[in-house]
């Protein structure tokens, strides 16, 4: 199982982008990327995916390079409703996440 | 939104009390998961299940027990409730493979007093 390291926390002002880099250092060849974020009080809810390269959608960007050994969550803009957690997690059978990133969105 | 339930939303029990959560899910996904999250150490994997009959323990099993004896409902047993395990739980769903994603509960509030 790949084991995850991410900041605890990181601060950000609204309108900026934010980078959140993970690093999956013993990540297996076939698992994909994926990011989660969690708002106080809900579940985990899906933002992106990715096996290499960069991916793209209407929510955020991620950046693989090619060792695949880390990865990127990109949010441009941010606002204050970004606050939230976000956990990376090398897709497995498990789904098992480390502690996540606390990103709080200042005014 | 997924189709998952969870039930109940909130308990509050005694120690040493049997307690079962119960997570429904009407989408058909093979996969189903158990995990409890506390402040600071964010989501733990219990027990997750594979397919009807097919369980196997996560990262903090000791003291919970699971079954699935149909597609649509993992229940999650707590024998012999403690105070430790006071949390707040989170069931999840999935399709197998390396590309898929997972679907959680709104979780489920247990306290052990």
């Amino acid at each position: 199982l790949a084991k995850t390291t991410q900041p605890i926390s990181m601060d950000s002002y609204e309108g900026q982008e934010v980078n959140i880099t993970c690093s999956h250092n013993n990540i297996a060849t076939n698992d994909y990327i994926t990011w989660y974020q969690q708002f106080p009080s809900q579940g985990p809810r899906f933002i992106i995916q990715g096996y290499k390269t960069k991916v793209t959608n209407e929510v955020a960007s991620l950046f693989i390079p090619a060792d695949r050994k880390s990865s990127t969550l990109s949010l441009p803009r941010v606002s204050l409703s970004d606050t939230a957690v976000y956990y990376c997690h090398p897709r497995d059978d498990k789904i098992i996440f480390g502690k996540g990133t606390r990103l709080h969105i200042l005014p | 939104d997924a189709g998952i339930t969870q039930s109940p939303r909130h308990k509050v029990t005694e120690t040493g009390t049997p307690v079962t959560l119960r997570c429904h899910q009407t989408e058909n996904h093979r996969y189903m998961y158990w995990y409890r999250q506390d402040p600071g150490h964010g989501l733990r994997l219990i027990h997750y299940s594979y397919g009807v009959k097919d369980t196997d323990k996560g990262e903090v099993s000791d003291g919970y027990s699971v079954s699935r004896s149909k597609t649509e409902d993992f229940l999650l047993t707590l024998e012999s409730a403690t105070s430790s395990q006071t949390s707040v739980y989170f069931c999840a769903i999935s399709e197998p493979g390396e590309d898929t994603e997972a679907f959680f509960g709104q979780g489920t509030r247990l306290t052990v007093v």
